[in-house]
C-alpha cells in the first residue's frame, strides 16, 4: 500500500543550524510528493512539492529532491529561524483520480535563539 | 493566501449533542476534504467532495455527516458527539482536474472538545 514515513520529533535545533528531516515513502508507481507546514494553531500549508524524480521543490529557504532509487524526499535548509518552529507533514499523493494524500506522522521541530 | 474558514475555532460540548462544523473557501474550488487529526498530529481522510451534491467516505471510518449543496460550502455533523470525537478537525478544499501535484488548500482547524 501507499505510506509514509518520516522522523520522529521533536526537532531541537539553535538559530542558524543546519536542517534535515528525513521522509521516505511507499508507494505504486511514481506518485508527487508534497512537504506541508502547520504552524501554531493554524492549519497546514504547503510549504513544497515535486511532481517528478529528480525534481526539487523549493520555497523560503528550504528544498526536497525525489529520489526515486532511494524513495525519499527529505527536507532541508541550510540556516533555520526561530520562525521556522512548527511541524512538518511529509505526504505522497495516492491518486491523480481525485488528489488523496496520504500524510505522514509530522515531525516538530523548536528552534531556539 | 487560502481563503477557507472555519467557524467555530474551538467547541466544548456536553455528551449526546448534536453539532454542526462550518467549512467555506471563496475560490470557487470544487473538490473539498475533511480531516481529522488526533493528539499525536497524524491526519485522517473522513470524508471528501468532488462538487455539488457529491460526498464520499474517507480512510478512516466516522460517525460524521457531510453535506455538499454549494460549491463552496462543505459541513460536518455530528449527531450526537462522544468523548470519542474530541479531535481537531481540518477542512481543505482544492481545484478540479487531473493535475499531477495539486495543492490543497487547508482552513485554520475546529478544535473540539466532548465533555
Amino acid at each position: 500500500g501507499n505510506s509514509v514515513t518520516q522522523m520522529e520529533g521533536p526537532v531541537t535545533l539553535s538559530e542558524e543550524a543546519f536542517l534535515t528531516i528525513n521522509c521516505t515513502y511507499t508507494a505504486t508507481g511514481y506518485p508527487s510528493l508534497f512537504w506541508y507546514v502547520q504552524y501554531p494553531g493554524e492549519g497546514l500549508q504547503l510549504l513544497l512539492k515535486a511532481t517528478k524524480a529528480d525534481d526539487k521543490g523549493s520555497n523560503k529557504g528550504f528544498e526536497a529532491t525525489y529520489r526515486k532509487e532511494t524513495t525519499s524526499f527529505h527536507l532541508e535548509k541550510g540556516s533555520v529561524q526561530v520562525s521556522d518552529s512548527a511541524v512538518y507533514f511529509c505526504a505522497l499523493e495516492r491518486d491523480t483520480g481525485f488528489q488523496k494524500l496520504v500524510f505522514g506522522t509530522g515531525t516538530r521541530l523548536l528552534v531556539s535563539p | 493566501e487560502a481563503d477557507i474558514y472555519q467557524t467555530p475555532r474551538y467547541l466544548v460540548i456536553g455528551t449526546g449533542k448534536k453539532i454542526t462544523l462550518e467549512c467555506s473557501q471563496t475560490m470557487g474550488h470544487d473538490k473539498m476534504y475533511w480531516y481529522q487529526q488526533d493528539p499525536g498530529m497524524e491526519l485522517h481522510l473522513i470524508h471528501y467532495s468532488y462538487g455539488v451534491n457529491s460526498t464520499e467516505k474517507g480512510d478512516l471510518s466516522s460517525e460524521s455527516t457531510v453535506s455538499r449543496i454549494r460549491t463552496e460550502h462543505f459541513p460536518l455533523t455530528l449527531e450526537s458527539a462522544r468523548p470519542s470525537h474530541t479531535s481537531q478537525y481540518l477542512c481543505a478544499s482544492s481545484e478540479a482536474g487531473t493535475v499531477r501535484g495539486e495543492t490543497q488548500y487547508f482552513g485554520p482547524g475546529t478544535r473540539l472538545l466532548v465533555l
